[in-house]
């Protein structure tokens, strides 16, 4: 059974610091992750999404890895924003596109 | 092209009472997946449907729940005989294609509904 945490679960910068949020799994028999994020009494906002073959996948200001063998991904947002503050959830897929969600890690940046 | 529409984004319902909530894919999406978030948990998946069938229904919970994705018109999750610990966010998520021989899509969340069982 597919087993996804992150840590830490919660994390504080202040604006222009880079973000670093991890994502593990137990399985690595995953057809895709995906990176979402969650503001307060809101629906999710897909932010990238990496197919079991990629190793990273860009967009703007925001980098995600994928290493399989080791179950492992990482969000790095750079630069970060007051904006940027929400709920990170990482979710790995099965071949049925069911999505197995982590946590999350709560992040608030400070102006 | 709207999103995945959701309704009611809000509902209310007296312990006993039935709950019917509806989702709207995206144009073009025919597989629908729902999720539950019990207030300070994660999401869980409960079922995963393609029109007019149910494909994995291992997260929905014995009794009770219930879903279905028409040929026509949105799909239902409905929960029978609410209950308190039925009080949480659902949320509904559609995509284009789903794996096994093509890889997965992207999904696309719905707003949610919260329900509040009194």
């Amino acid at each position: 059974k597919q087993e996804v945490t992150q840590i830490p679960a919660a994390l504080s910068v202040p604006e222009g610091e880079n973000l670093v949020l991890n994502c593990s799994f137990t399985d690595s028999a995953i057809y895709n992750l995906q990176w979402f994020r969650q503001d307060p009494g809101k629906g999710l906002t897909s932010l990238l999404l990496i197919q079991s073959s990629q190793r990273e996948q860009t967009s703007g200001r925001l980098n995600a890895s994928l290493d399989k063998s080791s179950g492992r991904s990482t969000l790095y947002i750079a630069a970060s924003q007051p904006g940027d503050s929400a709920t990170y959830l990482c979710a790995t897929t099965d071949s049925w596109g069911k999505l197995q969600f982590g946590a999350g890690t709560q992040v608030v940046v400070t102006p | 092209n709207a999103g995945v529409m959701q309704n009611p984004r809000h509902l209310v319902r007296r312990r006993g009472q039935e709950a019917r909530l509806r989702c709207s894919p995206m144009k073009g999406h025919s597989h629908v997946y729902w999720y539950r978030q019990l207030p300070e948990e994660g999401l869980k998946f409960m079922v995963y449907l393609q029109k007019e069938n149910i494909i994995d229904e291992s997260g929905m919970p014995k009794e009770r729940f219930s879903a279905e994705f028409p040929k026509e018109g949105p799909s239902i999750l409905r929960i029978q005989q609410v209950v308190r610990g039925d009080s949480a966010a659902y949320f509904c998520a559609s995509s284009q294609l789903a794996g096994g021989l093509v890889d997965t899509d992207t999904q696309y969340f719905g707003p949610g509904t919260r329900l509040t069982v009194l």
